[in-house]
């Protein structure tokens, strides 16, 4: 069956410190894996997508990894802001056309002052 | 370029009643979604539409119909509102199937 996990569920830091968010994957066949931002109240923004190929994705102070061969993933967020509280979603697309996509159930981050 | 909207923004039912909820999208996107998004869990695909003309079922289609009324309008019709259809629902668009999916702000269904 085709499962996105993520932990933790929740995850509260100060701001300034840097955290790790985790995304483990049962799909096949893969085709990308997205990470996405989304703010309380809003829909869910991209931050990265990589593909099969990539094994590390930049966008500003987030970094995504990916490592195919144990289906996982995790995004880096480094001197966290204030504005980075939100909840944090793995998204992976299956099959050639990247028509099936399972949405992990995402990660509350909270950053405090 | 407003992306995706969505109307309405909040909505009470109650049981039975019918509504018709809106989605647009001014990126000349192919492909549009409809997903429900509840509490502790990932989001999951209602209906999709690959192409204009075209509509297919999600994972949980039960209770919903959908039309793509044209290339930029594609709507979701709750016929006989449950209160298991309280949710939080988003429509989504994107050109190609791998490419980025962008999403509406989202409408909040409250039926009792």
């Amino acid at each position: 069956k085709n499962q996105v996990e993520q932990s933790p569920q929740s995850l509260i830091i100060l701001e300034g410190k840097n955290c790790t968010l985790q995304c483990n994957y049962t799909v096949s066949p893969f085709s990308n894996l997205r990470w996405y931002k989304q703010d309380t109240g809003r829909g869910p923004v991209s931050l990265t997508i990589m593909t099969f190929s990539e094994n590390t994705k930049s966008n500003g102070r987030y970094t995504a990894t990916l490592d195919a061969d144990t289906k996982q993933s995790s995004l880096h967020i480094t001197a966290s802001q204030l504005s980075d509280s939100a909840s944090y979603i793995c998204v992976v697309s299956a099959g050639t056309g990247g028509f099936k996509t399972i949405f992990g159930a995402g990660t509350r981050l909270f950053v405090k002052a | 370029n407003a992306g995706v909207t969505q109307t309405p923004k909040f909505q009470v039912l109650k049981t039975g009643q019918s509504m018709t909820l809106q989605c647009a999208q001014d990126m000349n996107h192919n492909s549009m979604y409809w997903y429900r998004q509840d509490p502790g869990m990932g989001l999951r695909l209602i209906y999709y539409s690959a192409s204009e003309g075209t509509t297919d079922k999600g994972e949980v289609p039960n209770g919903y119909n959908v039309s793509r009324l044209n290339k930029r309008e594609f709507s979701l019709r709750l016929e006989s509102a449950a209160p298991s259809q309280t949710s939080v629902y988003f429509c989504a668009s994107k050109e190609r199937p791998n490419y980025e999916q962008y999403f509406g702000p989202g409408t909040r269904l409250t039926v009792t």
